[in-house]
């Protein structure tokens, strides 16, 4: 069974820094890996899509990585902002199955 | 464009009462699925489909129906409310390519409370 997981749960950090989410996931066979934004009260929005075939994505101050053999990818957060401020969780699509598991994600505080 | 929508926002649900949580989207995606999402336990999916007819369990299916039959709808049916299924509700959609969901799009969910 997949099992995502995403360390640390919380992060706060003061306006400027470069930072660093993770996310692990159990099964390598995995045909998708998703990174989201969620607002409090909101929807979750899609920051990056990683094909299992690609090592990284990018977008903007955002890039994203995926190292399947490890079971793991980063998301990367240059220049943080306080509207940066959101909980992000990573998604991975089951190679098997198509089913999209989702981490338990890590909210991020920016300070000014 | 209006993308993925979720009616109603609130609703509030004595147990034992059934009820239609409804999801619309508009960029002919032919993925469609339904996630709960729960203080402390992330979201967890209940149930997908990857085209019109086509419906599949995902992780935590007991106590919800779906049907699929258009590509613009996908309606979840929670049969008998348990105090249980409080929590909110997302529906999301994407295209598909054959492995499974591309990007996800959110509908702004809908919050339920079962008394």
């Amino acid at each position: 069974k997949q099992e995502v997981t995403q360390i640390p749960a919380a992060l706060s950090v003061p306006e400027g820094e470069n930072l660093v989410l993770n996310c692990s996931f159990t099964d390598s066979a995995i045909y998708n890996l998703q990174w989201f934004r969620q607002d409090p009260g909101k929807g979750l929005t899609s920051l990056l899509l990683i094909q299992s075939s690609q090592r990284e994505q990018t977008s903007g101050r955002l890039n994203a990585s995926l190292d399947k053999s490890s079971g793991r990818s980063t998301l990367y957060i240059a220049a943080s902002q306080p509207g940066d401020s959101a909980t992000y969780l990573c998604a991975v699509t089951s190679g098997n199955t198509g089913k999209l598991i989702f981490g338990q994600g890590t909210t991020l505080q920016v300070k000014p | 464009n209006a993308g993925v929508t979720q009616t109603p926002k609130f609703q509030v649900l004595k147990t034992g009462q059934s009820m239609t949580l409804q999801c619309a989207q508009d960029m002919n995606h032919e993925y469609m699925s339904w996630y709960r999402q729960d203080p402390g336990m992330g979201l967890r999916l209940i149930h997908y489909s990857v085209g019109a007819g086509i419906t599949d369990q995902g992780e935590v299916p007991n106590g919800y129906n779906v049907s699929r039959s258009t590509t613009e709808d996908f309606p979840l049916r929670l049969l008998s409310a348990a105090p249980s299924q409080t929590s909110v509700y997302f529906c999301a959609s994407s295209y598909s390519s054959g492995g499974g969901a591309g990007e996800l799009f959110f509908g702004e969910g809908s919050r339920l409370t079962v008394l």
